[in-house]
């Protein structure tokens, strides 16, 4: 069973558009929700995380958004970047000490010049 | 400060070899955690060691099985490899063991399986 489940599997966006990946989990424990961008040959890296006690977060053209209610949550590129073409995940983890992410299956964007 | 690190970049075994990967932590970080990553897929967590101990474990067979060392160094062991191992491993670090500590990933080893 998949705990985090991540949309879309791709993903095409024109250079200064805005570019939504979408996650949804079912674990109410999960208390902590980073995103990561991985280029190809590359390990993924972390980009901004959010925790459930606020609804938004915002560093630079990235946001995420958080609905907890739903158990949701969205990252959000603003003027997006032939630069920011990479796959991106969705995790999640439980305020305990066991530093365990689960990981969606990832958003391949491409950004068109 | 030097980021995490893992050794070596591409490995190619054959069924039922045993293979040992490597990974150096980022400076200060004392967890170091292992994932499989399957092409198109999102990593998959195997386990976490915490000080030289297993701190937790994901749903992989005993033959998966590895080890930290006091300079908070890891090691991950396969043994016994099928066709279905092969895969990007990755090695992350962090702070320490807790659930919202941030995990700083290395660049991962392939591991082809033949």
């Amino acid at each position: 069973q998949q705990q985090v489940k991540q949309s879309p599997q791709s993903l095409i966006v024109q250079k200064g558009g805005i570019s939504i990946i979408n996650c949804a989990y079912e674990n109410t424990a999960f208390d902590y929700f980073p995103w990561y961008q991985q280029f190809p040959g590359k390990g993924p890296a972390l980009l901004i995380a959010i925790r459930p006690d606020v609804s938004e977060k915002k560093e630079g053209r990235f946001t995420i958004s958080f609905n907890k209610s739903a158990k949701q949550f969205s990252l959000h590129i603003m003027d997006s970047q032939p630069g920011d073409s990479a796959t991106y995940f969705c995790a999640a983890s439980k305020r305990d000490n066991f530093n365990k992410f689960y990981f969606g299956s990832g958003t391949k964007l491409n950004v068109k010049p | 400060e030097t980021g995490v690190t893992q050794s070596p970049t591409h490995l190619i075994k054959t069924r039922g070899q045993q293979v040992t990967l490597r990974c150096s932590s980022q400076s200060g970080h004392n967890t170091v955690s292992w994932y499989q990553q399957a092409l198109g897929q999102g990593p998959q967590f195997i386990f976490q060691y915490y000080r030289e101990e297993e701190n937790g474990r994901g749903n992989f067979p005993p033959r998966f099985s590895g080890l930290q060392f006091p300079n908070y160094s890891s090691e991950l062991n396969v043994n016994a490899l099928e066709l279905d191992d092969s895969a990007l491993y990755l090695c992350a670090s962090s702070l320490a063991r807790g659930g919202a500590n941030t995990q700083y990933f290395g660049p991962g080893t392939r591991l082809t399986v033949l």
